[in-house]
């Protein structure tokens, strides 16, 4: 089953402006990932944001989390084609223990960037 | 440092055939997971381990689905016979165990795409 719920589903919007990511999910969290898709590829990992936190840049990107709100928004700066691709939220479960984990996606929003 | 390498990269068969997928995940990744993504859709997971142990193995379905990791490194899903709803994208990724409560990336590898006919 999927716990993260992207929105939009698609999105297209003009090479130079931001696009905006958001990620809803239900259950207890310890952090949250943003993955890429690039067509026809593999997932790549953007970035990593833990329950304990707010906010988190990386270049281009940034990331809010609001634990109370149980939601996540992703923000492309000055957006170029190459960007375009799905991005998929994931949670981490929270329970605290010990070991590996699995991490759950959304089904992920398909961004466009128009040249 | 390689990353998670899968193959084949693309199969196409015919239903009712049997098909393989093989992983080989990072060098020192003790956990290692099967992800299917539907057309469309997110990853789901197959199943996890831990070394050579499924630790979670819950959303396999095991009367056509199996899954070894011998040697606790290389891993191989078989599905016998294959259905034309396995058409899929099948998602190796690989991570190293951890013992703190801040959990650590998961990689994945380009994915093998199934299409059945």
């Amino acid at each position: 089953s999927q716990q993260g719920e992207e929105d939009p589903q698609a999105l297209s919007i003009q090479e130079g402006e931001n696009a905006t990511m958001n990620c809803s999910y239900k259950t207890s969290i310890n952090n949250l990932q943003w993955y890429r898709q690039n067509s026809g590829r593999g997932l790549v990992h953007l970035i990593l944001i833990r329950s304990n936190e707010r906010e988190k840049h990386s270049g281009r990107l940034r990331v809010t989390l609001d634990t109370s709100k149980k939601s996540s928004s992703l923000l492309i700066t000055a957006s170029r084609a190459a960007d375009t691709a799905s991005y998929f939220c994931a949670t981490a479960p929270g329970y605290s223990g010990a070991g590996s984990y699995q991490l759950t996606f959304g089904k992920g929003t398909k961004l466009s960037v128009i040249p | 440092e390689a990353g998670v390498v899968q193959s084949p990269r693309y199969k196409i068969i015919e239903k009712k055939q049997p098909v393989a997928f093989w992983c080989n995940p990072i060098s020192g990744h003790n956990t290692l997971y099967w992800y299917r993504q539907n057309l469309g859709q997110g990853p789901e997971l197959l199943i996890r381990y831990e070394n050579e142990e499924a630790v979670d193995d819950s959303q396999l379905p095991k009367d056509r689905f199996s899954a070894e990791r011998l040697k606790g490194v290389d891993s191989t899903l078989k599905i016998q016979p294959a259905e034309l709803g396995d058409s899929a994208v099948y998602l190796c990724a690989s991570s190293t165990w951890v013992t703190d409560p801040i959990r650590n990336t998961i990689y994945f590898g380009e994915g093998s795409w199934l299409t059945v006919v």
